[in-house]
């Protein structure tokens, strides 16, 4: 079975400081890896995801993650936040164990100060 | 372009009752899968619709239950209900074709909070 822990529950970041945010996974299997991110009152959206390839995957406004197999691990960062980054970020894993249902963390509430 | 709706957006009930919750796939979108989003947790997988068919579950019992209709919409039923299952209750829809199973091109709706008395 398949099982994603998130380390941070909060993390609160100055504007345009770096932030990290730690997902490491469990499973025996290959793994398809995704970040998604949910605003206030919003639905959650999908950041990024690793599903084959290169090991570095990057989202259009700026975040990237990096799959670490030996590790099992696939953090999130990006170099500079915004202000409009606050948000609850969620970390999610499939595989052909759990039949590719998506399995999520339990967030990782960023609060960007300025 | 409308995007994955859900209705009500909040609901109150008390222990015991049924409810009933609703979703709109995205246009063009023939496959629904519930998630139920606990306060200070992550989504949970409920199940999936496809064809009108509970195609997926995860661990929840019986008292879940959903269904499909020709237009794709799609209902969650939970019976009986308990203060546990007080929590925000997430649509997201899918199009079956190409490689629905990788989870590649989901979109969430924003969410029935359902508070249990």
């Amino acid at each position: 079975a398949q099982s994603v822990t998130q380390l941070d529950s909060q993390v609160p970041v100055f504007e345009e400081a770096p932030v990290e945010l730690r997902c490491n996974y469990s499973s025996s299997v290959s793994v398809y890896l995704f970040w998604y991110v949910q605003y206030p009152n919003q639905g959650l959206q999908l950041l990024l995801k690793y599903l084959s390839g290169s090991t570095l995957v990057e989202s259009i406004n700026g975040f990237e993650a990096e799959f670490n197999k030996s590790q099992t691990s696939f953090h999130l960062r990006k170099p500079s936040v915004h202000i409009s980054d606050t948000a609850e970020y969620f970390c999610a894993v499939s595989d052909r164990s759990n039949d590719y249902k998506l399995s999520f963390g339990a967030g990782t509430t960023v609060t960007v100060r300025a | 372009d409308a995007g994955v709706t859900q209705s009500p957006t909040h609901l109150i009930k008390t222990r015991g009752q049924q409810v009933t919750l609703r979703c709109s796939p995205k246009s063009g979108h023939d496959t629904v899968s519930w998630y139920q989003q606990a306060l200070g947790q992550g989504p949970q997988f409920i199940f999936q619709y496809y064809e009108e068919e509970e195609r997926q579950r995860g661990n929840f019992p019986d008292r879940f239950s959903g269904h499909q209709f020709p237009n794709y919409s799609s209902e969650l039923n939970v019976n009986a209900l308990l203060l546990g299952d007080s929590a925000l209750y997430l649509c997201a829809s899918s199009l079956s074709v190409g490689r629905p199973h990788l989870n590649e091109k989901l979109f969430f709706g924003s969410g029935t909070q359902l508070s249990v008395l």
